[in-house]
């Protein structure tokens, strides 16, 4: 099983990004997928997921920016961020979710919103 | 949305004591409460699952508990490879939520 984040950078406030992770090892489409952020200095903030059937859900701070989706012909799951805020510079993981529990991560890909 | 609550948020403890992290829900919440630990520059770990279910290859000094409203991580006979930080999470519902995280220190 791997997963692989991909698509951090440094973008201005007000900017977009797209991130990528990768899966293999296993479907995505059979699989609830979450992508959780570290801001630096800061604990592990839950900021999405995507069910079995498509269906997305996400935490209130990023709610209306941000789009979590799926390729399940590329095994990948995306995160489209829109009107980037400061706080929103974290570490960003990709995660699957199995027996409701968080049991594989990806390495983590930085993004630095500043001007 | 549920707030976990956990405590204590940083706690110094020496090779081979027991430790014990508690989480509390801001509602009551099913049994989709989970454990991980995070060291620096690696990635987070999942230790315990579904309140008390030990993932696969997770050593046995760790256990998970509940009693009423709060949930515990016991760590026993602590090993350096122990001190990181931990965090608990809930899945009972979305949003789903992490706890503020518990710094474990070497004394």
């Amino acid at each position: 099983v791997q997963l692989l984040e991909s698509g951090g950078d440094l973008v201005q406030p007000g900017g977009s990004l797209r991130l990528s992770c990768v899966v293999s090892g296993f479907s995505v489409s059979s699989n609830y997928m979450t992508w959780v952020r570290q801001a630096p200095g800061k604990g592990l903030e839950w900021v999405a997921l995507i069910d079995h059937g498509g269906k997305a859900h996400y935490a209130d701070s990023v709610k209306d920016r941000f789009i979590i989706s799926r390729d399940t012909s590329k095994n990948t799951v995306y995160l489209q961020m829109n009107s980037l805020r400061r706080e929103d510079t974290s570490f960003y993981y990709c995660a699957r979710v199995w027996a409701a529990a968080l049991d594989f991560w990806g390495q983590g890909t930085l993004v630095t919103v500043s001007s | 949305d549920i707030q976990m609550t956990q405590s204590p948020s940083s706690l110094s403890a020496s090779v081979g004591d027991s430790v014990t992290i508690t989480c509390r829900a801001s509602q009551t919440i099913s049994a989709f409460l989970n454990w991980y630990q995070h060291r620096p520059g690696k990635v987070p770990k999942l230790l315990i699952y579904s309140t008390s279910v030990l993932h696969t290859g997770v050593p046995a000094r760790f256990s998970g508990s509940r009693s009423g409203a709060d949930f515990a991580l016991t760590i026993s006979s602590l090993q350096p490879e122990d001190f990181a930080t931990y965090y608990c999470q809930q899945s009972d519902s979305t949003p789903y939520t992490f706890g503020q995280g518990t710094k474990l220190e070497i004394k």
